[in-house]
């Protein structure tokens, strides 16, 4: 069984600040790692994927994620935050098998971003 | 606009009725995905169709079914409907099988009341 967890839930910085958000998962084999961004009464969307080849993953609005084998992690990073990115954003997994596409997300973490 | 379309957007129906949801995927993608977010839950997979075809179960409660139809649009029929079951329930899509990550539309908000 696949899960991921997102280390805090709630995450605040300020603007222009260094945005760090952390996400661990567990697989049994090589992952498949999303990270979706979901503003208030919206769908989510796809920020940046790893599934093979270069560990270090660039999205769109700047952020950028590593995926990091050993540490079971993909940390979504950005190195300057903007007022626009206040969201909630939510890390994934997947991988090839028996379920296809399926993603199994993670508990999300809200990004506040203040002057 | 993603180019996956839920309808309605906001429903809102009685305990112990019956409701279906509708999502149209992005034109080429094959599968569909129904989630539901809840906020003790959070978002939680219920099923995926690929090509008219169920390829993956989760989380989906007896009370709910599903399908997709030969022009690739699914619904989500809900029956039974328990206050517990008010949630947003989204679909995606995507091209295939293949994880290039999914499309999302917007959601369709349930309140069983």
């Amino acid at each position: 069984a696949q899960s991921v967890t997102q280390l805090g839930s709630h995450v605040s910085v300020s603007e222009g600040a260094l945005v760090l958000l952390r996400c661990n998962y567990s697989s049994s084999v090589p992952p498949y790692l999303f990270w979706y961004v979901q503003y208030p009464n919206q769908g989510l969307q796809l920020l940046l994927k790893y599934t093979t080849g270069a560990t270090l993953v660039k999205g769109i609005n700047g952020f950028e994620a590593e995926f990091k084998k050993s540490e079971t992690s993909f940390h979504l990073t950005k190195p300057s935050a903007h007022m626009s990115d206040a969201a909630e954003y939510f890390c994934a997994v997947s991988h090839r098998g028996t379920s296809y596409g399926k993603l199994t997300f993670g508990q999300g973490t809200i990004l506040t971003v203040h002057p | 606009d993603s180019g996956v379309t839920q309808t309605p957007k906001h429903l809102i129906t009685a305990t112990g009725q019956r409701v279906t949801l509708r999502c149209s995927p992005r034109s080429g993608d094959l599968s569909v995905y129904w989630y539901q977010q809840s906020l003790d839950q959070g978002l939680q997979f219920l099923i995926q169709y690929y090509n008219g075809e169920e390829r993956a179960k989760g989380n989906i409660l007896e009370r709910f079914s599903a399908q997709q139809f030969p022009d690739l649009h699914s619904e989500l029929n809900l029956s039974s409907l328990e206050l517990g079951d008010s949630a947003l329930y989204f679909c995606a899509s995507s091209e295939g099988t293949e994880h290039n990550g999914y499309t999302f539309g917007s959601g369709t908000r349930l309140t069983v009341v």
